[in-house]
């Protein structure tokens, strides 16, 4: 199974501030890594897919990149509404698999 | 304006089966593979399931493979997954979602989920 890993696993940050959160994949993958947030209580949304493709509706401030095995999500200026736990996904391969998360916490 | 709604979560023993169903709205519901992805209290998100559009191609994840089966009814714009031989770790919020290829697998319309609860 291709383990999905990311970092950090939580972080505070300000509204402004521009965030980055990363994922490793355990082999390489290409570029079949997909974004999701979530918020409490929520189903996952998604944002991006094949590693840097903007989900519709998604705001231009949410970027994605990288490929092979490492991946990044970025948020450019982090608006009040960013804050929410996210998952990167491979669909390399099955078991699809999900990082653990990252938690996107007001500082 | 596409929808996802599942049903049949529950209070279930050990051992015990429940059935989930999902019902969607408004896209070509046949022509597009479907998934569950399950999430345990307080835990990241697990995929669990899925199903291509004309129901012959499925596969598992290991943790319940043998013990899930996913299908689909295109009529019914339906899809379902019975559990049997249900454990305490199949606890958690059930999601149903689409899968997208556009070009890679993503999930990307999602229910609001359906909550299982395996305690005795």
């Amino acid at each position: 199974d291709i383990q999905m890993t990311q970092s950090p696993s939580s972080l505070s940050a300000s509204v402004g501030d521009r965030v980055t959160i990363s994922c490793r994949a355990s082999q390489t993958i290409t570029l079949y890594v997909n974004w999701y947030q979530q918020k409490p209580g929520k189903a996952p949304k998604l944002l991006l897919y094949a590693a840097s493709s903007l989900q519709s509706g998604v705001p231009s401030r949410i970027s994605g990149s990288g490929s092979g095995t490492e991946f990044t999500l970025t948020i450019s200026s982090l608006q009040p509404e960013d804050f929410a736990t996210y998952y990167c996904q491979q669909t390399y391969s099955t078991p699809w698999t999900f990082g653990q998360g990252t938690k996107v916490e007001i500082k | 304006q596409v929808q996802v709604v599942e049903s049949g979560g529950g209070l279930v023993k050990p051992g015990g089966s429940l059935r989930l169903s999902c019902v969607v709205s408004s896209f070509s519901f046949s022509d597009d593979y479907m998934t569950w992805i399950r999430q345990a209290p307080g835990k990241g998100l697990e995929w669990v399931a899925y199903i291509s559009g004309n129901g012959r191609t499925i596969d598992y994840g290991d943790s319940v493979k043998g013990r899930f089966t996913i299908s689909r009814d295109n009529a019914k714009k339906s899809l379902f997954l019975q559990m049997n031989s249900l454990r305490a770790d199949d606890t958690g919020v059930y999601y149903c979602a689409r899968v997208e290829y556009s070009p890679i697998y993503n999930m990307d319309v999602w229910g609001n989920g359906t909550t299982v609860t395996v305690s005795s």
